[in-house]
């Protein structure tokens, strides 16, 4: 299995500031004949189901504001939100669906310092 | 509009079976897959398998391998999945989720949850 480990597991950013999420897979989950690398974002509000964000690692799903930018390719990848708005606490997943079992990282909190 | 619309919430006695639905609308359902992805209180996203609404195809994952199963009819373009031989560590609330036809891709829409309870 390719595993998914996501850092730091919680974090606190005051409103407007950059929030930055790592998440580190096991394995490259890039993909050479296409170039792609096969990397999901998620936002889990509370008592809500999961929200795509960002897809191939770096393209926003349609409706997600310009603020959340995915970046990285092989094995190192980074959620970015360029300035944090109250709407945007939530808990953050990265999810690779390179292999045939596409697994969760751990995930990560986002709060307002 | 793309809808997945999951089936009630279930009590269930440890090693009995539990079985979810979630109803697709809005959407050619033999064009994509399902996948279905658990979340015990207070856990992070377990991915549990996937299934091809088009021919069927299965992938589950492997510590649910020979506990679950999952099927589709595409007469009412409804997935199931059924769980066996429950413990109390399956209390989770269990999720589906639009997938690719046959191969695992991101997850553009969620279903909005099913809370399953096993407790004696």
């Amino acid at each position: 299995d390719i595993v998914m480990t996501q850092s730091p597991d919680s974090l606190a950013v005051s409103l407007g500031e950059r929030a930055t999420i790592n998440c580190k897979s096991s394995q490259s989950v890039l993909y050479s004949s296409n170039n792609k690398n096969y990397l999901a974002w998620y936002q889990q509000k509370p008592g809500q189901p999961p929200k795509l964000l960002i897809y191939w690692a770096s393209t926003r799903e349609s409706g997600v504001p310009d603020r959340f930018s995915g970046s990285g390719s092989g094995t190192d990848f980074t959620l970015t939100i360029s300035s944090l708005q109250a709407e945007d606490v939530a808990v953050y997943y990265c999810q690779q669906y390179y292999s045939t079992r596409p697994l969760f990282g751990g995930g990560t909190k986002v709060e307002i310092k | 509009q793309v809808q997945l619309v999951q089936s009630g919430a279930e009590v269930k006695k440890p090693g009995a079976s539990v079985k979810v639905s979630c109803k697709a609308s809005g959407y050619t359902f033999t064009s994509y897959g399902i996948s279905w992805v658990r979340q015990a209180p207070g856990q992070g996203l377990e991915w549990m398998g996937w299934i091809s609404a088009y021919n069927g195809n299965t992938n589950y994952a492997q510590k649910l391998q020979g506990r679950v199963t999952m099927t589709t009819d595409t007469s009412t373009s409804t997935a199931y999945m059924e769980l066996r031989s429950l413990r109390s560590d399956d209390t989770a609330v269990y999720y589906c989720a639009r997938d690719a036809t046959y191969s695992s891709s991101s997850l553009d829409y969620w279903g909005q949850g099913t809370l399953v309870t096993v407790s004696s």
